[in-house]
């Protein structure tokens, strides 16, 4: 029973092209993010969703399109894909509240752009 | 907003001793301090945390001080073993849905 789950694991295209990863979990959590992990490791916020609703879109290319048709999947579209895009992108979710909890992470997706 | 310092990048420990690493945080809002681990080609998992009104967590190997008047909190393992091998982040967060803030990771080797 995969908590966050996302597919694919490994995603290799061509630039130019469009698109998708989906991220599901089964964790009830109110709250999901997209981070992306550089080719150095650096692991950076990109877009967190409460409830379906957007509510951090840091400075992410409008290429990025994320989506959430209910609270427990957060799809991430990408269009125009660019060699800059090639990295891990990591799902991830944890439960809204009043204090800060702990956040669960997807195994990634690995994309390639060539 | 939050910034989230971790040194050292790279750290390598005979089996069995001990290893720290430390982060600083820049917001005196943020309260949420965790740990995570990342195995090659897995996604960060949690392995311990710690809330601004706790000075020191420990469980079992591993341990996490926080220092709030300093902005400072420390991951300290004891006895490495090899296993122990992975990048560790250190990451921050204040109140309500703000998301995680990382420090740039330390990858960690655990020599045998």
């Amino acid at each position: 029973d995969t908590a966050v789950s996302q597919t694919p694991k490994y995603l290799v295209t061509q630039m130019g092209n469009d698109k998708s990863i989906k991220c599901e979990q089964n964790l009830g959590h109110d709250t999901m993010y997209w981070y992306k992990q550089d080719s150095k490791k650096f692991l950076k916020i990109m877009f967190s969703y409460n409830n379906k609703e957007l509510i951090i879109n840091e400075t992410v290319p409008n290429r990025f399109s994320p989506k959430s048709p209910d609270k427990a999947h957060l799809n991430l579209h990408i269009n125009s894909l660019e060699l800059g895009d090639s990295a891990v992108y990591f799902c991830a979710s944890s439960q809204a509240g009043q204090g800060a909890t702990e956040a669960f992470f997807g195994q990634g997706t690995r994309l390639t752009v060539v | 907003g939050e910034n989230v310092e971790q040194h050292p990048s790279t750290l390598s420990v005979q089996e069995g001793d001990s290893a720290v690493i430390k982060c600083t945080y820049s917001d005196s809002a943020s309260n949420y301090f965790p740990w995570y681990k990342q195995e090659l080609g897995k996604g960060p998992q949690l392995i311990i945390d710690i809330r601004s009104n706790v000075g020191e967590k420990k469980d079992q190997r591993i341990a996490v001080t926080l220092n709030k008047t300093a902005k400072h909190f420390s991951l300290h393992i004891t006895e490495t073993q090899p296993e122990d091998s992975a990048v560790y982040f250190c990451a921050a967060s204040s109140p309500g849905n703000t998301p995680l803030v990382f420090g740039k990771g330390t990858r960690l080797s655990v020599i045998a």
